[in-house]
């Protein structure tokens, strides 16, 4: 079965822009998370969302932000970009988010300048 | 969600077994232990997840003990391609919950 496929795969942005990630989940998931990870801070958990509802939000401001489609997709957003945002943001993606079988993409790599 | 607390590096023989201890003293009782694994340049990977009893699957076995303080997450066949990060995290099964991940444990396999 295809895997969680998350588009770009690498970006480069300038501060100040904004930018949006794409996640689609595996056939049949229905929660998608979000993870971002930085050398310095490792991984951290961004958002879940099931059935187009936020259920869970991570320590995050609220330049970050998502949403999810009717059909299980998720996107990313996050304004007003600063050079700490530069990072690996990483989708995961299962059946209904109770932390394990979770199947995460290969990730967006963004650098910002 | 409870600490988990992992050595930060190990090294293990190919085709030998790789034992990865995990620390999880404050683990409550209805939080469970999940392992995950990130290979360079790709996302985390599931390998397995327990509560109390010992559990196995095609990847790996996963060893709780009784008073559910530590395990250890055993590769049985260790492969070149098992060289990872290999974080454990406990955490509640429920909906939404998310995963706290360490700094894990860097497991080399050398030929």
């Amino acid at each position: 079965k295809a895997g969680v496929t998350q588009t770009p795969r690498y970006l480069i942005k300038t501060r100040g822009q904004q930018v949006t990630l794409s996640c689609s989940p595996i056939s049949g998931h229905r929660s998608v998370s979000w993870y971002q990870q930085t050398p310095g801070q490792g991984l951290q958990f961004l958002f879940e969302y099931f059935s187009e509802t936020q259920r869970n939000k991570g320590n995050f401001p609220g330049r970050f932000s998502g949403r999810q489609f009717s059909n299980s997709r998720s996107e990313m957003n996050v304004s007003t970009l600063e050079l700490g945002d530069s990072a690996l943001y990483l989708c995961a993606s299962s059946l209904d988010g109770r932390g394990h079988g979770y199947t995460f993409g290969s990730g967006t790599r963004l650098t910002v300048v | 969600d409870a600490k988990t607390t992992q050595p930060p590096s190990m090294d293990c023989a190919e085709g030998r077994a790789a034992n990865l201890p995990c620390n999880h003293s404050t683990i409550s009782g209805n939080e469970y232990v999940y392992w995950y694994r990130q290979i360079h340049s790709q996302g985390p990977q599931y390998i397995i997840h327990g509560l109390k009893n010992n559990e196995t699957n095609e990847m790996a076995s996963l060893i709780i003990t009784e008073d559910r303080k530590s395990s250890t997450l055993i590769l049985p066949h260790a492969t070149l391609r098992d060289t990872a990060v290999y974080y454990c995290i406990a955490g509640i099964m429920e909906y939404g919950n998310k995963l706290v991940f360490g700094a894990g444990t860097i497991l080399r396999v050398k030929s």
